[in-house]
């Protein structure tokens, strides 16, 4: 079991330009969450997801960010017209269905020149 | 808003001593969990804690959770050098069956020889 996979590890854009991070979640696993980290801080919740729904994304900036978890491949963070204030550790975890601890990935750490 | 406090952020200790970790939390919650993160790394899942007065240990780590008084402490015994890392404490708002953790601000622990 390769656990969960995060794509790209490290990413570099230029503001204005888009960042797409990719998660797939550990198999057999069906809710995504997507934590972002600021440097020296804690993790902070953005969204959960389920296959083909946004369950809760009360942690999502209201504009440039969106995020997807469709039935086929894997969950995808996008975010538009990045700023230098993007530039943080995305982590993306995951759970089975009544589980009670959520695998994290390792990150995909995001700088915006 | 719930609100995650640990103290102390920073530790620095030698090795075969002793210190507790403290995370204190604003809401009432019945689930806490403690992760530990290494430089540039993902988050490790050391201790699920999920009633009042849950004990867990392993190796020279051992948590506990107090609901009423809304604490959780990480005691480390004997310290070694591997164990130097960030740790983070985090509380589950549990809504709606989603796992949705607020975390704290983390310590780091640095152990020295």
């Amino acid at each position: 079991n390769a656990g969960v996979m995060q794509n790209p590890r490290h990413l570099v854009r230029r503001r204005g330009q888009e960042a797409r991070l990719r998660c797939s979640p550990m198999k057999g696993h069906s809710h995504v969450y997507w934590y972002r980290q600021l440097p020296e801080e804690g993790l902070k919740f953005m969204v959960y997801l389920q296959k083909e729904n946004i369950i809760d994304e009360s942690g999502m900036p209201k504009e440039r960010f969106s995020a997807e978890f469709p039935k086929e491949g894997p969950s995808i963070l996008r975010i538009q017209q990045v700023v230098r204030g993007d530039s943080a550790a995305y982590f993306c975890a995951s759970s089975g269905s009544g589980a009670n601890v959520l695998t994290f990935g390792a990150g995909s750490r995001l700088t915006v020149l | 808003e719930l609100k995650v406090e640990q103290n102390p952020l920073f530790l620095s200790m030698q090795e075969g001593k002793n210190y507790t970790i403290y995370c204190n939390y604003s809401t009432t919650s019945d689930r806490l969990y403690w992760y530990r993160q290494d430089p540039g790394k993902s988050l490790e899942s050391l201790f699920v804690l999920l009633s009042n007065g849950a004990v867990k240990q392993e190796g020279r780590l051992m948590a506990s959770l107090d609901t009423k008084a809304r604490l959780s402490t990480l005691h480390i015994t004997a310290a070694v050098h591997d164990l130097s890392a960030t740790y983070f404490c985090a509380v589950d708002l549990g809504i709606q069956g989603a796992q949705k953790l607020v975390f704290g601000q983390g310590t780091r622990l640095t152990i020295n020889p």
